[in-house]
């Protein structure tokens, strides 16, 4: 079985404060993983994905998360936030058989 | 390119009401799914298709919920009859035929029953 975590469903940072929203997922297999970004009354939009290789992994829109098999982490991050990074974010896994588990979602607030 | 294309965007009905969802996949894919998202949360699978089968069905309530993709394109979800805790959005997405490849998302489609 697959599961994802994400830990805290709101966090509020100021505006150029660093965006640090924390995954964690169970698979018996090596998984794929992947952070989407849905911004409101729209669908998923991926922002980046780890299948193989470098376990860091750039985005779009100055994003970027690590792979880290010993704590079966996905960490997002980004620098400095922007108040554009208002919105849900979703990590997801995709083990074997193409299934693709999200977890519960991190609601970004961006101060001014 | 066109992405996934869901439609209605919006739909109130009332309960008892049957509904149905439509959803046309990214030309070429031939993994389709159907989420549900409950406000707050992150989405659920419904189902899941590989071309016109259904490989996962799992999660799909098969008293009140269906679905079907004729010739592997296009998808429809439907409910009847809907009840007041099927109100949320519905999630339609794609995948190219490569296995673990990320999926691509339509807009949904916002439940509403009263």
């Amino acid at each position: 079985a697959q599961s994802v975590t994400q830990l805290g469903s709101h966090v509020s940072v100021s505006e150029g404060a660093l965006v640090l929203l924390r995954c964690n997922y169970s698979s018996s297999v090596p998984p794929y993983l992947f952070w989407y970004v849905q911004y409101p009354n729209q669908g998923l939009q991926l922002l980046l994905k780890y299948t193989t290789g470098a376990t860091l992994v750039k985005g779009i829109n100055g994003f970027e998360a690590e792979f880290k098999k010993s704590e079966t982490s996905f960490h997002l991050t980004k620098p400095s936030a922007h108040m554009s990074d208002a919105a849900e974010y979703f990590c997801a896994v995709i083990t074997a058989g193409n299934k693709l588990t999200f977890g519960g979602g991190t609601r970004v607030l961006v101060k001014p | 390119e066109a992405g996934v294309v869901q439609s209605p965007r919006y739909k109130i009905i009332e309960k008892k009401q049957p509904v149905a969802f439509w959803c046309n996949p990214i030309s070429g894919h031939n993994t389709l799914y159907w989420y549900r998202q409950n406000l707050g949360q992150g989405p659920e699978l419904l189902i899941r298709y590989e071309n016109e089968e259904a490989v996962d069905d799992s999660q799909l309530p098969k008293d009140r919920f269906s679905a079907e993709r004729l010739k592997g394109v296009d998808s429809t979800l439907k409910i009847q009859p809907a009840e007041l805790g099927d109100s949320a959005v519905y999630l339609c997405a794609s995948s190219s035929e490569t296995v673990n490849t990320e999926a691509f998302f339509g807009q949904g489609t916002r439940l509403t029953v009263v």
